[in-house]
């Protein structure tokens, strides 16, 4: 079962920061925090993992609660082309049974 | 290139009739994944492997049957007893250690008619 909660929902201006949250109070130690995207009709993509620390990529930023109980995907300057839904799953590396919860319907706006 | 194909991309059956969609991988990843999804719904796990010769049920595994013989192939059969097929199913494969990010393929949508 997923371990993470999102919200169902939520609207972006265009060229703003969209900051998108996931609880995952049951984190364990060892489980890695994991965000995809899928674009209408494909298969989901890859955007950033972290631990413990805050990550960054080209694509976005991820921060972690010192807790780790929960965390934010930044999109630093959305586009409409990052609406899309967005999905925050948590596992242990060598924990191979992965179940996606609903995600977060993020629609950027003009 | 190496990634996942999945085919057919489009498949239309019969109600009542099995229905196998191809999933395979060319980046040496050791496990495999089945997902089903529903408009406006995520995604949801129906079998999983590990390794070769070897699989585990997911949330939502009735009606469903795969196989692992290979390991580059993770074929999934959609069985007549399945109640509601119609759905995109995609497949995924991850590699085990640190950077165990998952590779999805681009789906296969089944239409039961």
């Amino acid at each position: 079962d997923a371990k993470t909660t999102q919200p169902t929902s939520m609207d972006c201006a265009e060229g703003r920061a969209a900051n998108l949250p996931c609880n995952h109070s049951t984190i364990s130690g060892n489980e890695y925090v994991y965000w995809y995207r899928q674009i209408h009709s494909q298969g989901p993509q890859y955007i950033i993992h972290g631990l413990k620390n805050n990550e960054t990529n080209e694509m976005a930023s991820l921060i972690i609660t010192e807790d780790r109980k929960s965390s934010t995907l930044i999109l630093p300057h959305a586009t409409l082309r990052d609406t899309a839904v967005y999905y925050c799953i948590v596992f242990f590396t060598y924990d191979y049974k992965l179940s996606f919860g609903a995600g977060t319907t993020v629609t950027v706006r003009a | 290139d190496g990634g996942i194909t999945q085919s057919p991309k489009y498949l239309f059956r019969k109600e009542g009739q099995n229905v196998t969609l191809s999933c395979e991988q060319n980046l040496n990843h050791d496990a495999m994944y089945w997902y089903r999804q529903d408009p406006g719904q995520g995604l949801r796990l129906i079998y999983y492997s590990q390794i070769v010769n070897d699989f585990q049920k997911g949330d939502i595994a009735e009606g469903y049957s795969v196989s692992r013989e290979k390991k580059e192939s993770f074929p999934l059969t959609v069985t007549s007893a399945q109640k509601n097929p119609t759905a995109f199913y995609l497949c995924a494969s991850r590699t085990g250690g640190y950077n165990g990010e998952l590779f999805f393929g681009e789906g296969s949508r089944l239409t039961v008619l």
